[in-house]
Order: structure tokens, then sequence, then C-alpha cells
């Protein structure tokens, strides 16, 4: 198992602004998942990129997958104060592998 | 269809006890992993359980353990409780080989006095 990395730690935006957080990861990968997690809350699935996959959508939810770079980019449009979450990327890299979680960016959006 | 079900939402220990958390999988899944999270942490992972064996660990003490029953179920057991495993108890599902996601429960906090 691989523990993705996610910068910023933080992050601070007005409501209606793009927000952008990063991921990285040391070895090669099947997929990279993102998850939200709202305060005291479990985790949520948001999205799924593969390996095979450079971008993907999903709602107001755009990821991008850079496999030569070990990087991987959530991309939220039109931010709304709901958005306020922890946000983590966890890279799967084999089958039987658990999933590692890093310290997440936590973004805040003020209305 | 009900998602990760985790029991009970909220309890409170003393030192030196020992708790039993529980956790129902999402319908359809058959692996069960156990996290820990403290306050402002990222997710910690405690073990994997798939096939009622443990397949991976994470780096934990002896002191948690855990069981996977064939309904799939499962519990994490903590003994000898120290203060520092106050933290919110995770519970995720998925199928199989769990390349396709997890499916999280909304945790057990335990605080322990």
């Amino acid at each position: 198992s691989q523990q993705g990395e996610e910068d910023p730690q933080a992050l601070s935006i007005q409501e209606g602004e793009n927000a952008t957080m990063n991921c990285s990861y040391k070895t090669s990968i099947n997929n990279l998942q993102w998850y939200r997690q709202n305060s005291g809350r479990g985790l949520v699935h948001l999205i799924l990129i593969r390996s095979n996959e450079r971008e993907k959508h999903s709602g107001r939810l755009r990821v991008t997958l850079d496999t030569s770079k070990k990087s991987s980019s959530l991309l939220i449009t039109a931010s709304r104060a709901a958005d306020t979450a922890s946000y983590f990327c966890a890279p799967y890299s084999q089958a039987g592998t658990a999933l590692i979680f890093g310290k997440g960016t936590t973004l805040s959006v003020s209305s | 269809d009900a998602g990760v079900t985790q029991s009970p939402t909220h309890l409170i220990k003393t030192r030196g006890q020992q708790v039993t958390l529980r956790c129902s999988p999402k319908s359809g899944h058959d692996t069960v992993s156990w996290y820990q999270q403290a306050l402002g942490q990222g997710p910690q992972f405690i073990f994997q359980y798939y096939e009622e064996e443990e397949r991976q660990r994470g780096n934990f003490p002896d002191r948690f353990s855990g069981h996977q029953f064939p309904n799939y179920s499962s519990e994490l057991n903590v003994n000898a409780l120290l203060l520092g495993d106050s933290a919110l108890y995770l519970c995720a599902s998925s199928l199989g080989q769990g390349a396709g996601g997890y499916t999280f429960g909304s945790g057990t906090r335990l605080t322990v006095v």
C-alpha cells in the first residue's frame, strides 16, 4: 500500500470560486480515488480515475491524473459552502492492498 | 440499500478497560477495513479482513485485534485502553480486492478517560 500526499493542507475560498487540490504518490497505481469527509463523519467516495485515464468529470468535480509525474488534481468548480470538508486522495496500487490516507486538504468555503 | 453500519456511535471507557466496536458492511461487500482517526489527522489504517482472515495490518500494537464473521460483519477489539486511543474509529467495506472504492460508515467516537 502507499499513501497519497495532499497539497495544500488548508485552502480557504469564497463561494463561487474554484478550488484545486493536488495529490502526489510514489509508485505505480491501478487507480486513484478521492474522498470527502465532513467534520466528524465518515469518508464519502467522490470519484475514481484509472491509470489509463487522464481526466474524469462528475458534476462539478474534475479530476486529472498524470502518471508520469505521479500526481493527480481535484478541481471543484463554483464552490458552495456545503463543499466545506476535508478531501483525501488514495492511490490503489495492487489487488488486496488497503487504501492508506494522508492528512488531506481542509477546504473552507465562506459565503 | 443499507450502507455501512457501525455501532455504537459514541462510547466512553476508562483507561485499562477493553472495548468492542462493530461493523456491518454494505450489502454485497465482502471486505472490511478499520481505521483510527485522531482529531485533525487523516484516517490511520488498522487492519483489513477478507474471507474471515486478517489480510493486511497497519502499524498498530497487538492490543488491537479484530474478527470477521461468515456474514462479513466485523468487530474491532481494543484491550488495555490508553488515553491515546481516544479517536473516531471508521469501518469501510469494499467488494473483493477493493479496487472499486470503499464505502465508509459514520464511525464510532471512542473517548478514554
